[in-house]
């Protein structure tokens, strides 16, 4: 496995549900990412860890729950989720902050579906 | 508040054309601006970047022109192919944060 591996790549749960999303990645990167892409918006930034410390909660409801157990995998867990939070949730990961130089490696993306 | 506005929202050229994609931002601390592209099924992947020092870039058939006057950057592509049909976009990037524009549907008709 190479890059950045999320599953499941489709995922259809009820409001009630309890799931995770998984994100590895095997690129020796010391932050990960979690963004939400809906249709015709741009990348929401959601959670951001570098070197498994959180350093970033973007105003999220609490329905999601980051972890982040080592530098190389991410999980995003989800409960009691509203329609709305429909989208392709991507996965992210880069080296470094430094200016200039933080470029992002991405995952292909959990599409979730709540009914 | 959308940090960077990105223009416009779909284009269709015909094979051989140019494409051009239009990107604007306000916070003079961004540091670096990166374009992405992103096929179906797939996640984005970076394209180009440029930093604020620089007018211009290029790679192959795809050019970064940046305004820092202006604040404004925008992505040219050159002799384009229908394998460049894809969704493009634009960031500002400050620290660890990217600030992503609303993205830039491309066709390419052959």
């Amino acid at each position: 496995e190479t890059g950045v591996t999320q599953t499941p790549r489709h995922l259809v749960m009820g409001m009630t549900n309890k799931k995770s999303l998984k994100c590895e990645q095997h690129l020796g990167h010391n932050a990960m990412y979690w963004y939400k892409q809906s249709a015709k918006k741009p990348l929401e930034l959601m959670f951001v860890y570098s070197l498994e410390e959180r350093v970033e909660n973007n105003s999220v409801p609490s329905r999601f729950s980051p972890e982040c157990p080592n530098s190389s995998h991410l999980f995003l867990h989800l409960h009691t989720l509203q329609p709305e939070d429909s989208a392709l949730y991507l996965c992210a990961s880069s080296q470094s902050f430094s200016p200039g130089a933080n470029v992002l490696t991405f995952g292909a993306g959990s599409r979730l579906t709540v009914l | 508040q959308q940090q960077v506005k990105q223009s416009p929202q779909s284009l269709i050229v015909q094979k051989g054309g140019i494409s051009i994609i239009n990107c604007a931002y306000e916070n003079t601390a961004f540091d670096y601006f990166p374009w992405y592209q992103q096929f179906p099924g797939k996640g984005p992947a970076l394209l180009i970047a440029i930093r604020p020092d620089v007018s211009e870039k290029k790679e192959g058939r795809f050019t970064i022109s940046f305004n820092k006057s202006a604040k404004q950057f925008s992505l040219h592509i050159m002799d384009s192919q229908p394998g460049d049909s894809a969704t493009y976009f634009c960031a500002a990037v400050q620290g660890y944060k990217l600030s992503f524009g609303a993205g830039t549907t491309v066709t390419v008709r052959a």
